[in-house]
């Protein structure tokens, strides 16, 4: 069984540009879900994907914006980075959407922006 | 929204038990109790989630009060490698509800 898998693992930016962030679900999951994790905080809840719609938000701004493809993989896209967006980007991956279900976390993408 | 409060961290003995705590004294009644843990720079692992009944499994045992205002992830044995930060995440089960991770507990293990 394949685990979730993000790419890259590293990445950095500078202000103002675009960055796309990919992730492959674990076998079989067909939600995803999309966190930021800044430095010495926990992650916090971007958005959710079930069946290739978005399917929950959390206090994110419209620049981060996502995809989920008919293969269940993923894709998170921030325009006109700021600085405050340098963060690990987890993305978690769960057989269904309710919440009996655990989410099987990727290693996650860590972005600088300079 | 902070729905937990845990200790910010915490020192274990290795080969002895960790006993995490975690209030969550405005837990619904639909809303589990999970947790997670996170070793440096690697995503979060999922380690055993309850809503009422004492759970074990291979990695821990987790604890719930009969109000099921807190409860208490044990470790059994601690080891080196469970050196992480550890969340306890209370969530409802419904489509699109999301884990707030808050900031969770440190703990280091001692040798």
């Amino acid at each position: 069984e394949t685990g979730v898998t993000q790419s890259p693992t590293h990445l950095i930016k500078t202000r103002g540009q675009q960055v796309t962030l990919r992730c492959s679900s674990q076998s079989g999951h067909n939600t995803v879900s999309w966190y930021q994790q800044a430095l010495g905080q926990g992650p916090q809840f971007i958005f959710q994907y079930y069946r290739e719609e978005e399917n929950g938000r959390g206090n994110f701004p419209p620049r981060f914006s996502g995809l989920q493809f008919p293969n269940y993989s993923s894709e998170l896209n921030v325009n006109a980075l700021e600085l405050d967006d340098s963060a690990l980007y987890l993305c978690a991956s769960s057989p269904g959407t309710g919440g009996y279900n655990e989410q099987f976390f990727g290693p996650g993408t860590r972005l600088t922006v300079l | 929204d902070a729905k937990t409060t845990q200790p910010t961290s915490m020192d274990c003995a290795e080969g002895r038990a960790a006993n995490l705590p975690c209030n969550h004294s405005t837990i619904s009644g639909n809303e589990y109790v999970y947790w997670y843990r996170q070793i440096h720079s690697q995503g979060p692992q999922y380690i055993i989630h309850g809503l009422k009944n004492n759970e074990t499994n291979e990695m821990a045992s987790l604890i719930i009060t009969e109000d099921r205002k807190s409860s208490t992830l044990i470790l059994p044995h601690a080891t080196l490698r469970d050196t992480a930060v550890y969340y306890c995440i209370v969530r409802a089960p419904v489509t699109g509800n999301q884990f707030y991770f808050g900031t969770g507990t440190s703990l280091t293990v001692i040798p």
